[in-house]
């Protein structure tokens, strides 16, 4: 599966969009991009993924760049509760494969009040 | 049930104990996944099971693990002799399908070996 790289730390006021970013530079045509989120003593929470396409849900939105190299995680309003460690991941998906996550180091979201 | 249940929520084992820890997946999960996450790391996969077959243990770190599924539904994941290194949160996760789909994920059993 494909490396990712995701910043280590970013911040956010409550109420405003955050924007996580991720590269994938080495993605193949047939991995699919995953977004997990793990709250403090929780385990990691499914939160959206695409293949090419712009994908929104009650959550998030995920923009992925024509290229593919890269996307984007955007939730619309942060609140205290997005407060998390958030995960992309890449991953080849559809048909037989069950997909084991290759979890990397992900970012943690601050959101502040 | 309304999630992925684990089991004990906290486990403290003395060194050279064995231990045992379940996981109850949602009902009707074919796919089940155990991770081991260490402090302050992304979880990493141990072992998959679809249904009761064990697909891949490629990711268990030694001879002293060992997972099983013996009727498709709740699974143990057993440590033998355990040692320091083998103090995480193991994590379990199931999805209703096979293919590529979100997962979830219980809250974990953090294991101590003091």
């Amino acid at each position: 599966d494909a490396k990712t790289t995701q910043p280590t730390s970013m911040d956010c006021a409550e109420g405003r969009a955050a924007n996580l970013p991720c590269n994938h530079s080495t993605i193949s045509g047939n991995e699919y991009v995953y977004w997990y989120r793990q709250i403090h003593s929780q385990g990691p929470q499914y939160i959206i993924h695409g293949l090419k396409n712009n994908e929104t849900n009650e959550m998030a939105s995920l923009i992925i760049t024509e290229d593919r190299k890269s996307s984007t995680l955007i939730l619309p309003h942060a609140t205290l509760r997005d407060t998390a460690v958030y995960y992309c991941i890449v991953r080849v998906g559809g048909g037989t494969s069950y997909g084991k996550l290759t979890f990397g180091q992900g970012t943690i979201l601050t959101v502040h009040p | 049930g309304a999630g992925v249940s684990q089991s004990p929520r906290y486990k403290v084992a003395k060194r050279g104990q064995d231990v045992a820890l379940r996981c109850d997946p949602i009902s009707g999960h074919v796919s089940l996944f155990w991770y081991q996450q260490a402090l302050g790391q992304g979880p990493e996969f141990l072992t998959y099971f679809q249904n009761e077959a064990q697909l891949d243990k490629s990711g268990l770190p030694s001879d002293r693990f060992f997972a099983e599924r013996p009727e498709g539904s709740v699974s143990t994941l057993k440590i033998q002799r355990t040692q320091q290194e083998d103090s995480a949160v193991y994590l379990c996760a199931s999805s209703r399908t096979t293919g590529a789909y979100g997962y979830t994920f219980g809250s974990g059993t953090r294991l101590t070996v003091v």
